[in-house]
């Protein structure tokens, strides 16, 4: 069974610039939350989709936004960057909706750096 | 304050101690989540647990909800236990996360 794919793995951008980052989920998983890594902040939570549905959304501006497809993938866009939104972006799939309903299945991450 | 607090935030011990990493939170949370993170990002679910105790091999996670309190032990420890532990705390629809705790095992 394939884990959760994010792509792309690595990615360069400039200031001002928008970036969309893909994460497909564990065949038959039907949430999917995505995460900022900085080494300041540590791991924060942006989304939490569900059936197509944002069910949830963290502290973040309006520049993140995301959305889930009807075969679960899911992007987030990241427009008018700058240079703190540099991190690693990871992706979590589960079964149902809800942190504690299950196991979270961890994607390698996306490592996005802005210049 | 961070609302989920780890302890220590570093740890180095030598291969086959037991070790001990904390986690305490300040709201009322209804699970807890322990994840692993290796060098390179990835990360790996250990347990999710919202009372008493689990155990995966040499890995124990306890939980006391009342006491705002989880502990995550490693028996034998081992150099490919070396990794970041974090704690993610779930309450109030918020998933809330630790600082992390670096773990490194020497042989």
């Amino acid at each position: 069974k394939a884990g959760v794919t994010q792509t792309p793995r690595y990615l360069i951008k400039t200031r001002g610039q928008q970036v969309t980052l893909s994460c497909s989920p564990i065949s038959g998983h039907r949430s999917v939350s995505w995460y900022q890594q900085t080494p300041g902040q540590g791991l924060q939570f942006l989304f939490e989709y569900f059936s197509e549905t944002q069910r949830n959304k963290g502290n973040f501006p309006g520049r993140f936004s995301g959305r889930q497809f009807s075969n679960s993938r899911s992007e987030m866009n990241v427009s008018t960057l700058e240079l703190g939104d540099s991190a690693l972006y990871l992706c979590a799939s589960s079964l149902l909706a809800g942190w504690d309903t299950g196991e979270l299945f961890f994607g390698e991450g996306s490592r996005l750096t802005v210049l | 304050k961070n609302e989920v607090e780890q302890s220590p935030q570093n740890l180095t011990a030598q291969e086959g101690e037991f070790i001990t990493i904390n986690c305490s939170y300040s709201v009322g949370i209804s699970a807890l989540h322990w994840l692993q993170q290796h060098p390179g990002g990835g990360i790996v679910s250990l347990f999710m647990l919202s009372s008493g105790k689990k155990k995966h091999g040499r890995l124990i996670a306890t939980i006391n909800i009342q006491e705002k309190h989880s502990s995550l032990h490693i028996t034998a420890s081992h150099p490919r236990d070396s990794a970041v532990y974090i704690c993610a705390a779930i309450g109030n629809e918020k998933l809330t996360f630790g600082t992390g705790t670096r773990l490194t095992i020497i042989p």
